[in-house]
């Protein structure tokens, strides 16, 4: 089955600089890779998604890289503000449709 | 937009006892729902298949006896904690995948607390 991991487990950034967070997958099947947001007590929140025939996409400040070659993606938030801070997670979806999430990664910004 | 709504949002319960929680696509059919299990400070994991009309199928380690799910109609999933322990404390949140537009709905999420 799908194996996602992702790292940092934790990172710190100065407020306005960029942060950056990647995964790996394990099924060369997966075809759509989601990355979520999640606040204390809530449920995860989309951001930003990307899917296996796109190498990348931006939505403001954030925006997602695809290498379907290395079986790598990640997660680039620029220009970052307090209300970044939280637990982001990168996930991938198998053919079966299952959501394999990575982790996770506690985003702190710092002042 | 599409909406998956789950409940209860918070529930207690004593050791022993059974409880249920819903997840329901409110506005598209979802011939499959996913329920994924979240204790403090982890990831989400995911616990079992939901199909429509045919029986779930289970992740490799999540009870099938204790952990019921049904999904009788194309709108809703169930998923009953049995016998309930304090272990199975967590954040339980389901899924669905609306077909057009292709993505993945969450639902609100329920905090099971078991004394």
């Amino acid at each position: 089955g799908e194996n996602v991991e992702q790292h940092p487990s934790t990172l710190s950034v100065q407020e306005g600089d960029s942060a950056v967070i990647k995964c790996t997958y394990s099924d060369s099947a997966s075809n759509y890779f989601p990355w979520y947001k999640q606040e204390l007590g809530k449920r995860p929140q989309l951001i930003i998604d990307i899917r296996s025939n796109v190498g990348e996409k931006k939505d403001q400040r954030i925006a997602v890289t695809l290498n379907k070659t290395a079986k790598h993606f990640s997660l680039h938030i620029t220009e970052t503000q307090p209300e970044d801070s939280a637990v982001y997670f990168c996930a991938a979806r198998a053919g079966n449709d299952k959501i394999i999430f990575g982790k996770g990664t506690r985003l702190h910004i710092l002042p | 937009g599409a909406v998956v709504s789950q409940h209860p949002s918070w529930v207690i319960c004593k050791s022993g006892t059974s409880v249920k929680i819903e997840c329901r696509s409110l506005d598209f059919q979802a011939t499959t729902m996913f329920w994924y299990r979240q204790f403090p400070k982890q990831s989400l994991m995911l616990m079992a298949t939901s199909n429509e009309g045919s029986k779930a199928t289970y992740e490799q380690g999540v009870e099938k006896d204790k952990f019921l799910i049904n999904h009788a109609s194309l709108t809703l999933s169930t998923l009953t904690v049995t016998s309930a322990h304090p272990e199975d404390s967590s954040f339980y949140i389901c899924s669905a995948h609306a077909q057009g537009p292709d993505t993945i709905y969450f639902g609100e999420g329920s905090w099971l607390t078991v004394v």
